[in-house]
């Protein structure tokens, strides 16, 4: 159980582009979500929270409107970087909580992003 | 201060031997952490998580806590070249979100 599958797992696109990455809960529903970004030999940076049917809250310093955080269902939450540079390359993971497993996140398989 | 901290490394030991990864966290009221490898170019994939103070064992891993002094600590035993990996350590500092240190690298020599 709680697997999370996260899509694609790696995007190159051009400069000025958008791309959206989806993550889904497969075997149980999550009403919270968690996106994180991971530059090269860094540690995990919380970018936003992702809420069932209510706005995604923002880590300080992460623009919303570049990142555009969808969470429509209670098995999908989808992360759109906007207008993507190549400083928005990275590794985007999302995760989501079970409930009932006492606070154990449980990552997607990550996605690479490469902007050209 | 970072709110969980944790040596870089490398930390490397030999085949068979003990790896000790340890980590200290800021908020004293923090009250569950948990243990995270995560392998080159893959997400983490949850190894121990732990919530009162002692030992917690599974396998050949013991998660060690200890509120008093806020430490984590993470012990391999019977250490394999597959475990050679980056570890991370994580908490729920008072904040709704899970926060990560910043992994510390470990390479087992066979």
């Amino acid at each position: 159980g709680a697997v999370v599958s996260q899509h694609p797992s790696r995007v190159i696109c051009k400069s000025g582009t958008s791309v959206k990455i989806e993550c889904r809960s497969l075997d149980f529903q999550a009403t919270t979500m968690f996106w994180y970004r991971q530059f090269p030999k860094q540690s995990l940076m919380l970018m936003a929270t992702s809420n069932e049917g209510s706005k995604a809250t923002y880590e300080q310093g992460v623009e919303k409107d570049k990142f555009l955080i969808n969470h429509a269902s209670l098995t999908l939450s989808t992360l759109t970087v906007t207008s993507a540079h190549p400083e928005d390359s990275s590794f985007y993971i999302c995760s989501a909580r079970v409930q009932g497993r006492a606070g154990e996140l449980f990552f997607g398989e990550g996605s690479r992003l490469t902007v050209l | 201060q970072k709110e969980v901290e944790q040596n870089s490394g490398p930390l490397s030991v030999p085949e068979g031997a003990i790896a000790s990864l340890n980590c200290t966290y800021s908020d004293r009221g923090s009250q569950s952490f948990f243990w995270y490898r995560q392998y080159s170019g893959k997400s983490p994939e949850l190894i121990m998580s732990i919530y009162s103070n002692g030992d917690k064992e599974d396998g050949r891993f013991t998660a060690q806590l200890n509120k008093a002094s806020q430490y984590v600590s993470l012990l391999i035993r019977d250490s394999q070249p597959s475990d050679s990996a980056t570890y991370l350590c994580a908490g729920y500092t008072g904040r709704r979100a899970l926060t990560f240190g910043s992994g510390t690298r470990l390479q087992v020599q066979p």
